[in-house]
């Protein structure tokens, strides 16, 4: 079993709605969470760190399930801009190794 | 200019060569990382190092070498052991502990 294991998509959503989706994770030992946007061909990038209370940063909300081992991402008002492939990032030990979900493509259309 | 960068950002080799990639950070991070990324697949660590002069193997590190003699540089090496190298290769840096990863641009390698 993958340790990080993500939805592939696509979600094809409408301009203006709102798309969440998950990720699940394996090791419950796990400390840390992101969310991760990669552009086609670009490298990633960081969107947001997902905190235990949950986090919300403009039309991005992260939550975290500890209990049910996993965090989710949901995008409100979506934009075209927000194409991309949103990879979930788990760190499982002290100094910060770095699993990635092979990720969830979103694909906003007019 | 602050950052990470990878070069070169495409990189052609015949079946057979060995090839070094470089990447160097300027923002004093102790941790470097090297992933493989192909194509609809998630990112696969390859190497890290978390100080100077030392390394441990990812969970993909056959047909893979790396130093790490500079806080400032990690480079990869992809030997001729390395069954299918053509792939998106990506450096990262971090502070370590659990917190994020910054990334490079990238090198896509191909080999012919």
């Amino acid at each position: 079993r993958k340790e990080v294991e993500q939805d592939p998509g696509p979600f094809n959503v409408p301009e203006g709605a709102t798309v969440a989706f998950n990720c699940t994770y394996s090791n419950s030992a796990s400390q840390s969470f992101f969310w991760y946007r990669q552009d086609c061909r670009k490298e990633p990038k960081l969107l947001m760190s997902v905190y235990s209370s949950g986090n919300e940063d403009g039309r991005f909300t992260a939550q975290l399930n500890r209990a049910s081992q996993y965090i989710s991402l949901l995008i409100r008002d979506s934009k075209l801009s927000d194409s991309a492939t949103y990879l979930c990032v788990v760190t499982s030990d002290s100094w910060g190794k770095l699993q990635f979900g092979a990720g969830t493509q979103v694909v906003v259309t007019p | 200019d602050g950052g990470i960068t990878q070069s070169p950002k495409y990189l052609f080799r015949k079946e057979g060569q060995n090839v070094t990639l470089s990447c160097e950070q300027n923002l004093n991070h102790d941790a470097m990382y090297w992933y493989r990324q192909d194509p609809g697949q998630g990112l696969r660590l390859i190497y890290y190092s978390q100080i100077v002069n030392d390394f441990q193997k990812g969970d993909i590190a056959e047909g893979y070498s790396v130093s790490r003699e500079k806080k400032e540089s990690f480079p990869l090496t992809v030997t001729s052991a390395q069954k299918n190298p053509t792939a998106f290769y990506l450096c990262a840096t971090g502070t370590g502990g659990s917190t994020e990863a910054f990334f490079g641009q990238g090198t896509r390698l191909t080999v012919v």
